[in-house]
């Protein structure tokens, strides 16, 4: 079965600054697709990014990149310019490319960011 | 505005009872699905169904159930034999089932009694 493994429960940055948070999880498949969400205090789900693993290109959305590294299963989040903004729960998430569980997200247990002024 | 919308945004649950939360959407999207989010834990798969009048069990469908009529409304109904429903309930949808983004909706909290 497949696993997402966040391994900062917490992280800190400075308003303006870089922050990276990291993603490992475990497949033996080689087409599926990963997502980082954020969670502010709503409660609310965005979509941050997404990467197909077909692609070699990290994907890139605005100040929100990821560097995916296939091989070793590993996909972090880079936040440039941090704002205050971007304080709230990041969760990264699998999901199968094909067969019949396509569609189901196995997520990680998430990573809280704090944006400090 | 296009989006999902759920309610209630807070749910009282007595115990043997069964309560129902709604999801729907006016995305146009043929797949949705429920997830259950727990304190200090991501989000896990209840039921998922990709198209009407179908529907697939997720990793922790005990206890619950869901129909699929519309294409716009996808109700899971907490049934008595859930022995701890206390959770934050996130509904979602996409185009398809796979390969397509899913968006979320405000989701549910739903309190035990």
């Amino acid at each position: 079965a497949q696993t997402v493994t966040q391994s900062q429960p917490e992280m800190s940055v400075q308003e303006a600054e870089t922050v990276t948070l990291s993603c490992t999880y475990d497949t033996s498949e080689s087409d599926y697709y990963l997502f980082w969400y954020k969670q502010p205090p709503s409660r609310q789900m965005i979509l941050v990014i997404r990467q197909e693993a077909y692609k070699q290109q990290n994907a890139t959305e605005n100040r929100f990149s990821v560097n995916f590294q296939k091989a070793a299963k590993s996909f972090s989040l880079k936040i440039s310019d941090s704002q205050l903004g971007d304080a709230a729960m990041y969760f990264c998430a699998y999901e199968r490319g094909y067969g019949g569980s396509q569609g189901n997200l196995i997520f990680g247990k998430g990573t809280k960011l704090s944006v400090k002024p | 505005d296009g989006g999902i919308t759920q309610s209630p945004k807070y749910l009282f649950r007595k115990e043997g009872q069964n309560v129902t939360l709604s999801c729907e959407q006016n995305l146009n999207h043929d797949a949705m699905y429920w997830y259950r989010q727990d304190p200090g834990q991501g989000l896990r798969l209840i039921y998922y169904s990709q198209i009407v009048n179908d529907f697939q069990k997720g990793d922790i469908a005990e206890g619950y159930s869901v129909s699929r009529e519309k294409k716009e409304s996808f109700p899971l109904t907490v049934t008595s034999a859930q022995k701890n429903p206390t959770a934050f309930y996130l509904c979602a949808s996409s185009m398809v089932g796979g390969r397509e983004t899913q968006y979320f909706g405000p989701g549910t909290r739903l309190l035990v009694l």
